[in-house]
Order: C-alpha cells, then structure tokens, then sequence
C-alpha cells in the first residue's frame, strides 16, 4: 500500500458543487500538506498543517478549505467548485526536519 | 518572488543524447534543501534527489548526475545518454529552514524533455 493515499484519483464535477479531497498516509508523520499543480506554473501550495491543531494558509488558499481530521488525515474541501480549479492535486507528508516530502499518486480533478 | 527558476520550458532530445536541466535558486537561509523530482507521463512524482546546503559535493547515480553551485545559486541535472522513459517533466524544488518554511516545498515551473528515439 502507498504510504501516501489520495482519494479520489480521479473526479469530474460541476461548477458550484462541493467537493473533498481526501488524504490519508501511514508514514506517521505529523506534517502534512497540499499542492495544485497546473502546466507551466510547477505545484503551489494551498494548505498546511504542522499537527492537528495547526492548519495554515498557503499561496494560494482562496477558494479552499481543509480539515486534520487526525494525525493520518488531511482532506481538501472546494466549497463551490469553479471551472478554473481545474488541476492535479497533490497531498505530502513531511517529517519534522523536513527532508524529504512524500507524495501522494495525485487527483486529477475537473470543474465543468 | 519565484524562488526557484526553471528557465528551460521543453528540451527534446535524441535517444542517447545527453541533456541538462538548469536550476536557479533563492533564499536568505543558510540552512536549505534542493530536490529534483520526476513526473513522467502518468502524474505521480518521483523523488529524484535532495540535496543539503553544506554539501556541495556533485553526486551521480546511474545516468543521472547533479552539479550544486553555491555561488551561483544553481543545482542543475543531467542525464547521460537519454532514452525515451526519460521522458518527463521535471521539477526542481527548495525547502528552507526559516521558522514555518521546514519541509513547505517550492517548486519551479518545471521543464518537459522530451526524448525521441
């Protein structure tokens, strides 16, 4: 099993929908993060959180919300999709040192 | 302000040819990691390399070597004699030690190679 886990991998939605990513790893890590990747701008961050009770915004956060449901858990939530979200997102776990990032498989989602 | 610049947007190649990814760093901190990741065509990423600031020493594993330049801000890629699975986008990242910047990637734009046979 991937220690990173991503679900959906895949989701097509309408605009004005709701919609959650979801993100779960087994790394044990208590840094956790996500990213939307979109061609030829490389992966921003939109959130993150340092453990459970720290969520912060990051670059590009408007539109997003998040929630750390617990130490393994860290879901994405699009309160009213808009076709410009379209993206590949991407959930990481770090350590505390930060060394090495792991990545989940990837969300491909559209917003129609 | 981009912190990390990959000015190469496409490079195509012919199988065998080598090819160098350049990268362009910035950052106020002593204390910092670079990573080159790999995204072939299939989406997920790939951990390539990291790299610390205290270790300037150049590094090869296989086909791929990477040549990190303190003082010119540079981690650059190559890959010796390419083959067409070489064919991704590749992404190159900073992370800095700064207070709440530990482990928070920043990524360059990436570069596509594409390898032809």
């Amino acid at each position: 099993d991937a220690d990173v886990t991503q679900t959906p991998r895949n989701r097509i939605t309408k605009t004005g929908k709701r919609i959650m990513l979801e993100c779960s790893q087994t790394k044990g890590h208590d840094r956790m993060y996500w990213y939307r990747q979109d061609p030829g701008l490389g992966l921003r961050l939109i959130y993150y959180s340092f453990d459970v009770k720290d969520i912060n915004k990051g670059e590009i956060s408007d539109g997003y919300s998040v929630s750390r449901q617990a130490q393994a858990k860290f879901s994405l939530s699009l309160e009213s999709a808009i076709p410009n979200q379209t993206a590949l997102y991407f959930c990481a776990t770090s350590d505390f040192g930060g060394a090495e990032a792991f990545f989940g498989q990837g969300t491909r989602l559209t917003v129609v | 302000a981009q912190k990390v610049t990959q000015a190469q947007t496409e490079i195509s190649v012919v199988e065998k040819e080598d090819v160098t990814l350049d990268c362009v760093y910035e950052t106020r901190d002593t204390t910092y990691y670079l990573f080159w990741y790999k995204q072939p065509p299939s989406g997920e990423l790939v951990f390539l390399i990291r790299r610390n600031s205290f270790d300037e020493q150049n590094e090869i594993s296989g086909r791929y070597s990477w040549n990190f330049q303190k003082s010119t801000s540079s981690f650059n890629f190559t890959i010796t004699a390419s083959q067409v699975v070489d064919s991704a986008v590749y992404f190159c990242a900073l992370s800095e030690e700064a207070s709440d910047s530990w482990g928070k990637l920043q990524f360059g734009a990436g570069t596509q190679v594409v390898v032809t046979p």
